[in-house]
């Protein structure tokens, strides 16, 4: 039972690329969750899925997208990366209430 | 999302005091969570209130949901150095957590 997986945990984008952060969950949880954390705040809603196939938008959602076909799966598409996007990004998956986050990609666009 | 605010941002205490941390709300919640965040780690759950009034305890650590449902509380008693990290309150709605900003606490041994 691994939990929470995220790949990768670091990467460098230059302005302008695209990239996928992976996020799978072996715990059967509906609810999934992509969370970005900038130093010394605290975690911002992305976007979440309720269950495969529904995703919604959270409090911070531009230049971002999520796709949730499987249960296990919610990878997070980053498309023309900007400097504003660097942070560490947190996906967490839960059944009903007590989040499991996985530990996270350190992202920095240069 | 509903806002959550925490107060103190930085706590910095001598090992072996007690602390406490406050999270408030301009509404009433129906749930309060608290995570935990070591330095360089991810958060970790904690624990959850749901009820006015509710204490629970953790070891050193009690949590405590107000009567209105505004506000909440984590107090730690003789602070260890495994107690150092960032803890978050973090508010339920529509199976959405609002997370307040934490509070980081360093420890002097």
């Amino acid at each position: 039972n691994a939990g929470v997986t995220q790949t990768p945990k670091f990467r460098i984008l230059k302005i302008g690329q695209s990239m996928t952060l992976q996020c799978a969950q072996d715990m059967n949880h509906n609810y999934m969750y992509w969370y970005r954390q900038d130093p010394g705040m605290g975690l911002k809603l992305i976007y979440y899925s309720v269950g495969a196939g529904i995703t919604d938008k959270g409090e911070v959602p531009n230049g971002y997208n999520v796709s949730r076909s499987t249960t296990e799966d919610f990878p997070l598409r980053l498309e023309l990366a900007a400097p504003s996007q660097t942070s560490v990004y947190f996906c967490a998956s839960s059944p009903n209430y007590g989040y499991t986050f996985g530990s996270g990609t350190r992202l920095t666009v240069v | 999302g509903q806002q959550v605010m925490q107060i103190p941002q930085y706590q910095h205490v001598q090992e072996g005091e007690d602390f406490t941390t406050y999270c408030n709300s301009s509404t009433t919640l129906s749930n309060i969570q608290w995570y935990k965040q070591r330095p360089g780690g991810h958060p970790v759950f904690l624990i959850q209130l749901v009820k006015s009034g509710e204490v629970k305890k953790q070891k050193r650590l009690t949590f405590q949901f107000g009567e209105a449902k505004k506000n909440s509380s984590l107090h730690i008693t003789a602070t260890q150095t495994t107690d150092v990290g960032t803890y978050f309150c973090a508010a339920l709605n529509d199976y959405k957590l609002s997370f307040g900003a934490g509070t980081t606490v360093t420890v002097r041994a």
